[in-house]
Protein backbone atom coordinates (compact mmCIF):
# COMPACT_ATOMS: atom_id res chain seq x y z
CA UNK A 1 0.00 0.00 0.00
CA UNK A 2 1.06 3.59 -0.34
CA UNK A 3 3.18 4.94 2.61
CA UNK A 4 4.45 8.35 2.82
CA UNK A 5 8.08 9.00 2.38
CA UNK A 6 8.83 10.42 6.39
CA UNK A 7 12.70 11.61 7.11
CA UNK A 8 14.87 11.10 9.20
CA UNK A 9 14.19 7.30 10.28
CA UNK A 10 16.13 8.19 13.55
CA UNK A 11 17.21 10.92 15.72
CA UNK A 12 18.85 10.49 18.70
CA UNK A 13 19.79 14.37 20.17
CA UNK A 14 20.54 16.06 23.47
CA UNK A 15 18.18 17.64 26.01
CA UNK A 16 17.65 21.36 24.99
CA UNK A 17 17.94 20.83 20.59
CA UNK A 18 15.31 21.56 18.13
CA UNK A 19 14.33 18.95 16.04
CA UNK A 20 13.03 18.54 12.60
CA UNK A 21 11.51 16.13 10.19
CA UNK A 22 9.81 16.09 7.54
CA UNK A 23 7.17 13.80 4.67
CA UNK A 24 6.73 13.94 1.27
CA UNK A 25 4.37 12.52 -1.32
CA UNK A 26 4.38 12.08 -5.23
CA UNK A 27 0.44 12.88 -4.43
CA UNK A 28 -1.23 15.93 -3.44
CA UNK A 29 -2.75 15.70 -0.38
CA UNK A 30 -5.34 18.45 1.26
CA UNK A 31 -4.93 17.39 4.64
CA UNK A 32 -1.70 16.52 6.58
CA UNK A 33 -1.65 15.57 10.02
CA UNK A 34 1.12 14.56 12.69
CA UNK A 35 1.18 11.93 15.30
CA UNK A 36 3.13 11.33 18.24
CA UNK A 37 3.13 7.73 19.51
CA UNK A 38 4.41 6.99 23.09
CA UNK A 39 5.88 3.63 23.48
CA UNK A 40 3.42 0.76 23.83
CA UNK A 41 0.63 3.59 23.62
CA UNK A 42 -1.59 4.08 20.05
CA UNK A 43 -0.74 7.54 18.34
CA UNK A 44 -2.08 10.58 19.44
CA UNK A 45 -3.08 13.72 17.20
CA UNK A 46 -0.57 16.77 17.72
CA UNK A 47 -1.46 19.27 14.90
CA UNK A 48 -3.61 19.25 11.84
CA UNK A 49 -2.99 21.56 8.46
CA UNK A 50 -5.78 21.99 6.40
CA UNK A 51 -4.32 24.65 3.74
CA UNK A 52 -1.72 24.66 1.50
CA UNK A 53 1.33 27.08 3.29
CA UNK A 54 -0.82 26.95 6.78
CA UNK A 55 1.81 27.15 9.40
CA UNK A 56 0.35 26.19 13.02
CA UNK A 57 1.89 25.86 16.49
CA UNK A 58 0.97 23.76 19.70
CA UNK A 59 3.23 24.73 22.35
CA UNK A 60 6.97 23.89 21.29
CA UNK A 61 5.61 22.20 18.15
CA UNK A 62 5.33 23.74 14.44
CA UNK A 63 3.90 22.08 11.24
CA UNK A 64 3.57 23.49 8.04
CA UNK A 65 1.89 22.28 5.25
CA UNK A 66 3.82 22.80 1.62
CA UNK A 67 3.02 25.25 -0.64
CA UNK A 68 2.64 22.70 -3.52
CA UNK A 69 0.11 20.27 -1.26
CA UNK A 70 3.26 17.35 -1.72
CA UNK A 71 5.23 18.10 1.93
CA UNK A 72 5.13 18.55 5.16
CA UNK A 73 7.54 19.32 7.93
CA UNK A 74 7.02 19.21 11.96
CA UNK A 75 10.00 21.38 14.16
CA UNK A 76 10.39 20.53 18.15
CA UNK A 77 12.21 23.61 19.34
CA UNK A 78 13.75 22.75 22.71
CA UNK A 79 13.43 19.01 22.97
CA UNK A 80 12.84 17.18 26.46
CA UNK A 81 13.35 13.94 27.32
CA UNK A 82 8.82 13.62 27.19
CA UNK A 83 9.51 14.09 23.72
CA UNK A 84 10.81 10.48 23.01
CA UNK A 85 8.76 8.45 20.51
CA UNK A 86 7.45 7.87 17.09
CA UNK A 87 6.21 10.85 15.22
CA UNK A 88 4.06 9.91 12.14
CA UNK A 89 2.94 11.94 9.13
CA UNK A 90 -0.55 11.63 7.52
CA UNK A 91 -2.08 12.68 4.87
CA UNK A 92 -5.50 12.92 3.42
CA UNK A 93 -6.24 13.36 -0.28
CA UNK A 94 -8.73 15.06 -2.21
CA UNK A 95 -11.88 13.27 -2.25
CA UNK A 96 -15.14 12.24 -0.38
CA UNK A 97 -13.33 10.16 2.48
CA UNK A 98 -11.37 10.14 5.12
CA UNK A 99 -8.71 7.25 4.82
CA UNK A 100 -5.41 8.32 5.90
CA UNK A 101 -2.06 8.03 4.36
CA UNK A 102 0.74 6.93 7.11
CA UNK A 103 4.19 7.64 6.82
CA UNK A 104 7.19 5.39 8.05
CA UNK A 105 7.84 6.93 11.36
CA UNK A 106 10.95 8.93 12.56
CA UNK A 107 12.13 7.92 16.08
CA UNK A 108 13.01 10.44 18.19
CA UNK A 109 15.71 9.66 21.00
CA UNK A 110 16.87 12.73 23.86
CA UNK A 111 19.11 12.02 26.32
CA UNK A 112 19.47 14.19 29.15
CA UNK B 1 -15.84 10.82 28.08
CA UNK B 2 -15.33 9.73 24.52
CA UNK B 3 -12.88 7.41 23.35
CA UNK B 4 -11.79 4.34 21.54
CA UNK B 5 -11.11 1.32 24.15
CA UNK B 6 -8.73 -1.94 22.83
CA UNK B 7 -8.58 -4.91 25.09
CA UNK B 8 -6.99 -6.93 26.46
CA UNK B 9 -3.71 -5.00 26.54
CA UNK B 10 -1.09 -7.92 25.98
CA UNK B 11 -2.37 -11.11 24.68
CA UNK B 12 -0.46 -14.27 24.43
CA UNK B 13 -1.80 -17.49 22.11
CA UNK B 14 -0.82 -20.45 21.16
CA UNK B 15 0.28 -21.47 17.46
CA UNK B 16 -2.86 -22.91 15.92
CA UNK B 17 -5.26 -20.90 17.72
CA UNK B 18 -7.45 -17.83 16.89
CA UNK B 19 -7.49 -15.31 19.06
CA UNK B 20 -10.61 -11.92 18.89
CA UNK B 21 -9.07 -8.55 19.89
CA UNK B 22 -11.76 -6.04 20.54
CA UNK B 23 -12.22 -2.04 19.67
CA UNK B 24 -14.75 -0.31 21.25
CA UNK B 25 -15.99 3.51 20.86
CA UNK B 26 -18.78 6.19 21.84
CA UNK B 27 -17.42 8.72 19.36
CA UNK B 28 -20.16 8.04 17.33
CA UNK B 29 -17.17 8.25 14.07
CA UNK B 30 -18.96 6.00 11.26
CA UNK B 31 -15.46 4.37 10.20
CA UNK B 32 -12.93 1.97 11.78
CA UNK B 33 -9.85 0.72 11.05
CA UNK B 34 -7.31 -1.84 12.26
CA UNK B 35 -3.63 -1.69 11.80
CA UNK B 36 -0.73 -3.70 12.71
CA UNK B 37 2.89 -2.34 13.72
CA UNK B 38 6.06 -4.74 14.07
CA UNK B 39 8.76 -2.82 16.41
CA UNK B 40 10.64 0.08 14.39
CA UNK B 41 7.81 -0.08 12.16
CA UNK B 42 4.84 2.54 10.50
CA UNK B 43 1.37 1.07 10.40
CA UNK B 44 -0.10 -1.31 7.76
CA UNK B 45 -3.44 -1.11 7.22
CA UNK B 46 -5.43 -4.62 8.11
CA UNK B 47 -9.00 -4.15 7.54
CA UNK B 48 -11.55 -0.83 7.63
CA UNK B 49 -15.03 -0.57 7.47
CA UNK B 50 -17.33 2.52 6.36
CA UNK B 51 -20.48 1.39 7.80
CA UNK B 52 -21.79 -0.78 9.97
CA UNK B 53 -21.98 -4.44 7.82
CA UNK B 54 -19.32 -3.65 5.28
CA UNK B 55 -15.49 -3.61 5.72
CA UNK B 56 -12.90 -3.55 3.20
CA UNK B 57 -9.44 -5.11 3.37
CA UNK B 58 -6.35 -3.44 3.59
CA UNK B 59 -2.63 -3.72 2.95
CA UNK B 60 -2.39 -7.35 4.70
CA UNK B 61 -5.83 -8.76 5.29
CA UNK B 62 -4.23 -12.53 5.04
CA UNK B 63 -4.93 -14.26 7.94
CA UNK B 64 -6.99 -12.11 9.86
CA UNK B 65 -11.40 -11.72 9.50
CA UNK B 66 -13.52 -8.53 11.25
CA UNK B 67 -17.05 -8.17 11.73
CA UNK B 68 -19.07 -4.66 12.08
CA UNK B 69 -22.17 -5.51 13.50
CA UNK B 70 -22.50 -2.46 15.82
CA UNK B 71 -21.74 1.13 14.74
CA UNK B 72 -19.44 0.94 17.95
CA UNK B 73 -17.67 -2.11 17.86
CA UNK B 74 -14.69 -3.26 15.01
CA UNK B 75 -13.36 -6.55 16.71
CA UNK B 76 -10.55 -8.25 14.65
CA UNK B 77 -9.83 -12.04 14.54
CA UNK B 78 -6.50 -13.09 14.36
CA UNK B 79 -6.86 -16.65 12.54
CA UNK B 80 -4.42 -19.27 12.66
CA UNK B 81 -3.49 -18.63 9.32
CA UNK B 82 -1.46 -15.91 10.09
CA UNK B 83 1.85 -16.81 9.48
CA UNK B 84 3.51 -14.09 11.70
CA UNK B 85 0.89 -13.07 13.88
CA UNK B 86 3.00 -11.22 16.92
CA UNK B 87 2.84 -7.89 16.59
CA UNK B 88 1.34 -4.44 18.14
CA UNK B 89 -2.58 -3.98 16.83
CA UNK B 90 -4.08 -0.47 16.80
CA UNK B 91 -7.50 0.31 16.38
CA UNK B 92 -9.08 3.68 15.15
CA UNK B 93 -11.65 5.49 14.19
CA UNK B 94 -13.09 8.01 12.27
CA UNK B 95 -15.98 10.03 10.78
CA UNK B 96 -15.83 9.03 7.04
CA UNK B 97 -16.51 12.39 5.79
CA UNK B 98 -16.37 15.52 5.77
CA UNK B 99 -13.17 18.68 5.30
CA UNK B 100 -11.67 17.95 8.63
CA UNK B 101 -10.79 14.20 9.27
CA UNK B 102 -8.42 11.97 11.27
CA UNK B 103 -7.91 9.04 13.25
CA UNK B 104 -8.38 8.58 16.46
CA UNK B 105 -6.33 5.22 18.16
CA UNK B 106 -7.14 3.14 20.99
CA UNK B 107 -3.73 2.33 23.11
CA UNK B 108 -3.35 -1.25 21.32
CA UNK B 109 -2.99 -4.50 21.89
CA UNK B 110 0.19 -6.46 21.55
CA UNK B 111 -0.42 -10.04 20.72
CA UNK B 112 2.25 -12.65 21.36
CA UNK B 113 2.58 -16.21 19.97
CA UNK B 114 3.94 -18.52 22.54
Amino acid sequence: GQQLNQSPQSMFIQEGEDVSMNCTSSSIFNTWLWYKQDPGEGPVLLIALYKAGELTSNGRLTAQFGITRKDSFLNISASIPSDVGIYFCAGQSSGATNKLIFGTGTLLAVQP
Amino acid sequence: DGGITQSPKYLFRKEGQNVTLSCEQNLNHDAMYWYRQDPGQGLRLIYYSQIVNDFQKGDIAEGYSVSREKKESFPLTVTSAQKNPTAFYLCASSIWTGLRGGYTFGSGTRLTVV
